[in-house]
């Protein structure tokens, strides 16, 4: 099975940056995803990983060590709007495989 | 992106009736479809997959009486929660995707058994 293990709640200031850490243990792996998720609405994705190394979108970057079975997702300029639930999943390696998530960093941006 | 849908998004049920949820793939040929379950404050939880013109395969742990799953046709995937109780009240959103890293959800339905 897969074990993904992230932070519960974080709380960060209106501009800042964040970095939110991401491990997971599993076997066969093809690809880590991040999505953002509002409450009482579906996941929509963020960036994924399947390499090592750093991938940049804009505000948001992620990052992968499939070595240490570890990913962050960097977070700057925040804005207040960035106040979600963000998950990491991860995808085993096989045709048609689901992403399985963690259970999710709740992060509250205050002014 | 590709597109999903899901009908309804809001369903109030008495307990003991079933339930009918409709995702479809607007865009796109969904040969797979995936089906999660979302409790408050809770992660993701895969319940199963579905695959045009086969059975689904349930995860552990989850009643395949209880939570029909159809997949007639490479555009609609159909979750049916039978003879529903209050803990079955939850988010249920489905997904499939377009390429090896492009999964993509639709916009969930809130079930309350009341």
């Amino acid at each position: 099975g897969q074990n993904i293990d992230q932070p519960t709640e974080m709380t960060a200031t209106e501009g800042a940056i964040v970095q939110i850490n991401c491990t997971y243990q599993t076997s066969g792996f093809n690809g880590l995803f991040w999505y953002q998720q509002h409450a009482g609405e579906a996941p929509t994705f963020l960036s994924y990983n399947v390499l090592d190394g750093l991938e940049e979108k804009g505000r948001f970057s992620s990052f992968l060590s499939r070595s240490k079975g570890y990913s962050y997702l960097l977070l700057k300029e925040l804005q207040m709007k960035d106040s979600a639930s963000y998950l990491c999943a991860v995808r085993k390696r096989g045709g048609n495989t689901p992403l399985v998530f963690g259970k999710g960093t709740r992060l509250s941006v205050i002014a | 992106g590709a597109v999903v849908s899901q009908h309804p998004s809001r369903v109030i049920c008495k307990s003991g009736t079933s339930v009918k949820i409709e995702c479809r793939s607007l865009d796109f040929q969904a040969t797979t479809m995936f089906w999660y379950r979302q409790f408050p404050k809770q992660s993701l939880m895969l319940m199963a997959t579905s695959n045009e013109g086969s059975k689904a395969t349930y995860e552990q742990g989850v009643e395949k009486d209880k939570f029909l799953i159809n997949h007639a046709s490479l555009t609609l995937s159909t979750l049916t929660v039978t003879s529903a109780h209050p803990e079955d009240s939850s988010f249920y959103i489905c997904s499939s995707f377009t390429g090896p890293y492009e999964q993509y959800f639709g916009p969930g339905t809130r079930l309350t058994v009341t």
